[in-house]
């Protein structure tokens, strides 16, 4: 287990529809990550945030937004949802005391399986 | 910009037979180097890692040496087990930008016969 927790595990929805992934980092992590997952992308990274504020985007898509909260859980939020959105989305965190954030040791959720029909 | 190439799978063995997936990286500086692994219906799991040239990460039996003449990070395992059956992923964080994101391979599907 590696503390992250992502909720829900699986969503079913319809093209045009909104939803949103949630995400609760390791305790005392302070940066989380999100991740695509895809079989034709691989592992695309979308955005982090540290501590509330957004610190880096990758291949968001303008439909897509996420933020992160004063409790340092994480939203992200997908619009306008597309066929090609189903993916496996990952959450991952980083940055606590109990070690690793030097080099940057990502811990990762189960993720949530989108489909979109 | 930095990326990280990996062998494409998939990949078949039989147990107990030798392993190596192949990573090579392009990056500036010395990034740190991960090895993770992805079993079924399950999240990222870090294997092992590596922070800086000639260390060698190890972890369940698997080995890899941060080569920075070759920009390598080959996986190795000397006995591979059934359980071991999973995808394996190289990746890569960018020294200097600490919290910074992983950059990562396509990932490799290795698969173990009894």
């Amino acid at each position: 287990d590696s503390g992250v927790t992502q909720t829900p595990k699986h969503l079913i929805t319809a093209t045009g529809q909104r939803v949103t992934l949630r995400c609760s980092p390791r305790s005392g992590d302070l940066s989380v990550y999100w991740y695509q997952q895809s079989l034709d992308q691989g592992l695309q990274f979308l955005i982090q945030y540290y501590n509330g504020e957004e610190r880096a985007k990758g291949n968001i898509l303008e439909r897509f937004s996420a933020q992160q909260f004063p409790d340092l859980h994480s939203e992200l939020n997908l619009s306008s949802l597309e066929l090609g959105d189903s993916a496996l989305y990952f959450c991952a965190s980083s940055g606590g005391t109990s070690g690793g954030a030097l080099h940057n040791e990502q811990f990762f959720g189960p993720g949530t399986r989108l489909t979109v029909l | 910009g930095d990326s990280v190439t990996q062998m494409e799978g998939p990949v078949t063995l039989s147990e107990e037979a030798f392993l190596t997936i192949n990573c090579t990286y392009t990056a500036t500086g010395y990034p740190s180097l991960f090895w993770y692994v992805q079993y079924p219906g399950e999240g990222l799991q870090l294997l092992l890692k590596a922070t800086k040239a000639d260390d060698k990460g190890s972890n369940k039996g698997f080995e890899a040496t941060y080569r920075k003449e070759t920009t390598s990070f080959h996986l190795e395992k000397g006995s591979v087990q059934v359980s071991d059956s999973a995808v394996y992923f190289c990746a890569l964080s960018a020294r200097g930008s600490t919290l910074g994101r992983l950059y990562f391979g396509r990932g490799t599907q290795l698969t173990v016969w009894p």
